[in-house]
């Protein structure tokens, strides 16, 4: 079965370093996400990218995020000046294997997440 | 208020017990729901798509009520595995914006 790879697992920084966070989404997949959660909370909404460009963001992916598909098969997150508050395990995501636009029978396919650490 | 809501748990049952959770949300511009499951630090993982017809798959039942605004899942002869955190997950009508609620934790006891 295809899968959502992520990498690296673990990623361990200093506060007010970039990090860039990779996935490589299913391959005819069509929308791309970020999400994140901090250890013992919910899944966070960060960001959706479809075609080529950002979909939705929430309050969460201000100035110091970005994302960006480079070419074609990888999809990342960017963030620019770590704070403490950004350690958190982040999970990309992608569906929609040529359904525009999204309904109730696309189902979306978790990578197993990158665990960020800023210390 | 938040936008998608559930008990968190935990719920402790024996195995076998029948179990049912309810998701409320807010946003009536919701278009698409669903559960997931997450098992402790791994990737939430979809356990079923909601209609408003009710759908059922095995020993799992899932039901929206739009004019409530809430989503149950039901789970029937409940087995160890099902030990998890269940998320109930709004899709908003713009089709780029997915809400988790916080999960609701079941544990089951031998």
């Amino acid at each position: 079965e295809p899968e959502v790879t992520q990498t690296p697992s673990h990623q361990v920084t200093q506060m007010g370093q970039e990090v860039i966070l990779r996935c490589v989404p299913i391959s005819n997949h069509l929308y791309f996400y970020w999400y994140r959660q901090i250890l013992g909370q919910k899944v966070e909404f960060l960001v959706s990218f479809y075609n080529n460009e950002i979909s939705e963001k929430s309050e969460i992916f201000d100035d110091q995020f970005s994302v960006e598909r480079p070419d074609g098969s990888n999809f990342t997150l960017k963030i620019r000046s770590t704070k403490l508050e950004d350690s958190a395990m982040y999970f990309c995501a992608s569906t929609g294997a040529g359904v525009v636009p999204l309904g109730v029978t696309d189902t979306q396919y978790f990578g197993p997440g990158t665990r960020l650490t800023v210390l | 208020r938040k936008e998608v809501e559930q008990d968190p748990g935990p719920f402790n049952v024996p195995e076998g017990a029948t179990v049912a959770f309810n998701c409320t949300y807010s946003n009536s511009a919701s278009q698409s729901f669903f559960w997931y499951r997450q098992d402790c630090r791994k990737e939430p993982k979809l356990l079923m798509s909601v209609y408003s017809s009710g759908n059922e798959d095995g020993r799992f039942t899932a039901q929206l009520n739009r004019a409530s605004q809430y989503i149950s899942l039901l789970i029937r002869d409940s087995k160890l595995s099902d030990s998890a955190t269940y998320l109930c997950v709004a899709l908003y009508s713009s089709a780029s914006k997915i809400i988790f609620g916080s999960g609701t934790r079941l544990s089951i006891r031998p």
